[in-house]
């Protein structure tokens, strides 16, 4: 199983619409999880951290289920400016050290069309 | 304005040259990282520095080589070891290897 595993889709959405992104953590032990998203040939970019009580940014909403080992990302009305591959990333102590080590999944790409 | 530097943003390469690839950060981080990201594929970590003067090898280490004389700067070395050295190389940067994570624009490398 991977360490990190998302649906990498092509989720294929209009403007407007609602989508949801989920992903699953093997380790029990991760101690923290993010969303980013990366452009076509550029960096991934930090969307959010996900808290274990969910938080919200705009139309941004995350959600974290530790009983179940998965993080969701939450989209509301869709804009074409959030065509991109959303990258779930979770934090695991690095081989019983003292050193956190991010993990990052496949991604998921995500085009909204008019 | 602060931040994380990569340069160059394109290098090409003859086959069997080493080659090294610049990463700087301004943020006051004590964590830097190297990940390597092939065409339609995920990050994997190459090496990661928590503090200066220490390194710890990462998932696909074999055929590069870095070093952290500096807080602000983590160079990587593709050396002529590595069978597939042609990828995009992005450095990032953090406040502790717990944190989030800040990355550079990155550098593709192409080894002709």
């Amino acid at each position: 199983r991977k360490e990190v595993e998302q649906d990498p889709g092509p989720f294929n959405v209009p403007e407007g619409a609602t989508v949801a992104f989920n992903c699953t953590y093997s380790n029990s032990a991760s101690q923290s999880f993010f969303w980013y998203r990366q452009d076509c040939r550029k960096e991934p970019k930090l969307l959010m951290s996900v808290y274990s009580s969910g938080n919200e940014d705009g139309r941004f909403t995350a959600q974290l289920n530790r009983a179940s080992q998965y993080i969701s990302l939450l989209i509301r009305d869709s804009k074409l400016s959030d065509s991109a591959t959303y990258l779930c990333v979770v934090n695991n102590n690095a081989g019983g050290t003292s050193y956190g080590k991010l993990t990052f999944g496949q991604g998921t790409i995500l085009t909204v069309h008019p | 304005d602060g931040g994380i530097t990569q340069s160059p943003k394109y290098l090409f390469r003859k086959e069997g040259q080493n080659v090294t690839l610049s990463c700087e950060q301004n943020l006051n981080h004590d964590a830097m990282y190297w990940y390597r990201q092939d065409p339609g594929q995920g990050l994997r970590l190459i090496y990661y520095s928590q503090i200066v003067n220490d390194f710890q090898k990462g998932d696909i280490a074999e055929g590069y080589s870095v070093s952290r004389e500096k807080k602000e700067s983590f160079p990587l070395t593709v050396t002529s070891a590595q069978k597939n050295p042609t990828a995009f190389y992005l450095c990032a940067s953090g406040i502790s290897t717990y944190n989030e994570q800040f990355f550079g624009p990155g550098t593709r490398l192409t080894v002709l």
